[in-house]
């Protein structure tokens, strides 16, 4: 089956700068590469995603790339904002199994 | 309204006790999900369903089975509860295999 690493598991940045959270996978079939964003208290939510045919995605502050050769994918948030903070995911799949989530990353944004 | 919603949110019970949890989807989807979320473990499968008529095991079903009542409830049953299976549990659904998964609001477990 699927295995999806994710680091870091803690990342701290300032206010204003970037954040970038990577994650590889292991089968080649995978085409669906999600990101969540999980609030204190609250379901995950989709923030952006991306499919194999594709190498990068952007939506504003947010973009994802993806490398298929190298089985891995990263999460960059630029300009970063005190409401950024949240536990982040990663997951890979798209086939018959559905997702198979990474550990998940806790974004803390220092004023 | 929420379109995936959970209940009960949250749930205190004693070791070898038989509890279920609910979930309740107005998407339309036919694919639903039981997740476990641990700390920094992230979120584990527990069992899917594609549709009323199939259900399948997930990653972690050990200890768990499942109820698909219509398309719209999906259910997940702990036999008898131990004290390892406090967690937060994620009910979630999707239209298609590739598609987005849209997550409850958990329900958190605690087994004494």
């Amino acid at each position: 089956g699927e295995n999806v690493e994710q680091h870091p598991s803690t990342l701290s940045v300032q206010e204003g700068d970037s954040a970038v959270i990577k994650c590889t996978y292991s089968d080649s079939a995978s085409n669906y590469f999600p990101w969540y964003k999980q609030e204190l208290g609250k379901g995950p939510q989709l923030i952006i995603d991306i499919r194999s045919n594709v190498g990068e995605k952007k939506d504003q502050r947010i973009a994802v790339t993806l490398n298929k050769t190298a089985k891995h994918f990263s999460l960059h948030i630029t300009e970063t904002q005190p409401e950024d903070s949240a536990v982040y995911f990663c997951a890979a799949g798209g086939g018959a199994d559905g997702l198979t989530f990474g550990k998940g990353t806790h974004l803390i944004i220092q004023p | 309204d929420a379109d995936v919603t959970q209940t009960p949110r949250n749930r205190i019970t004693k070791t070898g006790k038989r509890i279920m949890l609910e979930c309740s989807q107005t998407k339309g989807h036919d694919r639903m999900y039981w997740y476990r979320q641990d700390p920094g473990l992230g979120l584990r499968l527990i069992y899917y369903s594609f549709d009323v008529k199939d259900i399948n095991k997930g990653e972690i079903s050990d200890g768990y089975s499942v109820s698909r009542q219509a398309q719209a409830k999906f259910s997940l049953s702990l036999e008898s509860a131990i004290p390892n299976q406090t967690a937060l549990y994620f009910c979630a659904t999707s239209g298609q295999a590739g598609d987005e998964q849209y997550f409850g609001p958990g329900t958190r477990l605690t087994v004494t």
